[in-house]
């Protein structure tokens, strides 16, 4: 148990919809990272948030978008989905934002299916 | 630009057979290097990682991991394998300073132990 929840932990959306992921950091983290993990393939960053703040951003269409809320919470919302974004959507907590990449807490995750 | 490779897919062990998985990263610099555990269903959970200092370091569960620069890999050993080992085992290397929370993966190697 790492402290760190997701939710809903499954939904099935039709292309072109839209969807938002929900997560909740450990307590005393203050920045949120958002990783996209394809069936048979290592996780990939999407973006991270320090302070409400995006701060770096993965490869990923602006139709990714996310929030950091003054609790530390997070949202990812995805517009027009796609086929290709079905996927274990899997949020990450951690200390601090500055230097060197610290220890990442990772939830169980969203599992978006895209029909 | 960094990456991380993960020659093996997919590796067979006995239970209580010694384990190797390996790991081959691209980086410019000195890496912070980082082997984390995926169960099925779960999330991923770190074992260990390395930012400098003593090449072999000791992670939970009883794996360890060495850093070899001249090499770029940073190997995960176990001595014994238990049956509950089994998951899919990823690589990853911090992005560099500042870059906070992004991580990235390489493809993973599942373990598969049998009786």
């Amino acid at each position: 148990e790492t402290g760190v929840t997701q939710s809903p932990t499954h939904l099935i959306k039709t292309r072109g919809q839209q969807v938002t992921l929900r997560c909740s950091s450990q307590s005393g983290h203050n920045t949120v990272s958002w990783y996209q993990q394809a069936l048979g393939q290592g996780p990939q960053f999407i973006f991270q948030y320090y302070r409400e703040e995006e701060n770096g951003r993965g490869n990923f269409p602006p139709r990714f978008s996310g929030l950091q809320f003054p609790n530390y919470s997070s949202e990812l919302n995805v517009n027009a989905l796609e086929l290709d974004d079905s996927a274990l959507y899997l949020c990450a907590s951690s200390r601090g934002n500055s230097g060197v990449t610290g220890e990442l807490f990772f939830g169980e995750g969203s599992r978006l299916t895209v029909l | 630009a960094q990456s991380v490779t993960q020659p093996d897919i997919h590796i067979t062990v006995s239970e209580g057979a010694s384990l190797e998985l390996r790991c081959n990263y691209s980086y410019g610099a000195t890496p912070y290097l980082f082997w984390y555990v995926q169960s099925p269903g779960q999330g991923l959970q770190l074992l260990l990682k390395y930012f400098s200092g003593d090449t072999l370091v000791q992670g939970i569960k009883g794996f360890e991991a060495e850093f070899k620069r001249s090499q770029s890999s940073f190997n995960l050993r176990k001595p014994s394998v238990h049956w509950s080992d089994a998951a899919e085992y990823f690589c990853a290397v911090g992005a560099g300073y500042n870059q906070g929370g992004k991580l990235i993966f390489g493809q993973g190697t599942e373990l598969s132990v049998k009786p």
